[in-house]
């Protein structure tokens, strides 16, 4: 299937534990998106990378570090969690920087606790 | 400030009813707009996209419209079905940049038997 899939679906952590979010794309697409979705279900972009670099790196605290080794992959790491990282975390590509045609993954429900 | 707000946060409605979802947008300078479907513990999937220039655009029983005068737009959904029971989300687009996408807090329906 041609899909955007990310891992885990669910992650519960203790504050001050360190968790990855992986990320994978078989569409071809260039540009990969990290999105956050706060309880308000507003969805916020993070961090963006076109063919692995890092294009749009919105106000993120720097606990939050974006990995891409390949353009079909963008991981995310979160150092130090705090409660307030708690939420839905969306990995998203497009065919390329300016074509908005996301298509989205399934998400990642983070509980910190 | 660019902002999206959607009209109402909830609606239930019986099978095979029409219903009609509201968007108000504030973003500037406009590039265009586009109305998502997010059924739970699922990423968002694209209904529709609208540039400045359409007033209206279909995708079977969804129609969006779009009146760039006012900066309104809405999502008809003729005689609905139990599956289209999700959250639709509306996504105003400022520029070419990810960053200037402006995503609204959704409207919850759910459509009852």
């Amino acid at each position: 299937d041609t899909a955007v899939s990310q891992t885990p679906k669910y992650l519960v952590t203790q504050m001050g534990n360190d968790k990855s979010i992986k990320c994978e794309q078989n569409l071809g697409h260039d540009t990969m998106y990290w999105y956050k979705q706060d309880s308000k279900k507003f969805l916020k972009i993070m961090f963006s990378y076109n063919n692995k670099e890092l294009i749009i790196n919105e106000t993120v605290p720097n606990r939050f570090s974006p990995k891409s080794p390949d353009k079909a992959h963008l991981n995310l790491h979160i150092n130090s969690l705090e409660l307030g990282d708690s939420a839905v975390y969306f990995c998203a590509s497009s065919p390329d920087r300016g074509d908005y045609g996301y298509t989205f993954g399934s998400g990642t429900r983070l509980t910190v606790v | 400030k660019n902002q999206v707000e959607q009209s109402p946060q909830s609606l239930i409605i019986l099978e095979g009813k029409n219903c009609t979802l509201q968007c108000n947008y504030t973003v500037s300078p406009f590039s265009n707009l586009r109305w998502y479907k997010q059924d739970t513990g699922r990423g968002p999937v694209s209904l529709t996209i609208m540039t400045f220039s359409e007033n209206t655009k279909s995708n079977g029983r969804y129609t969006a419209t779009l009146d760039a005068d006012t900066k309104q737009s809405s999502l008809h959904i003729t005689a609905s079905q139990l599956s289209d029971s999700a959250s639709y989300i509306c996504v105003v687009s400022a520029s070419s940049s990810a960053s200037k996408i402006i995503f609204g807090s959704g409207t919850r329906l759910s459509i009852r038997p």
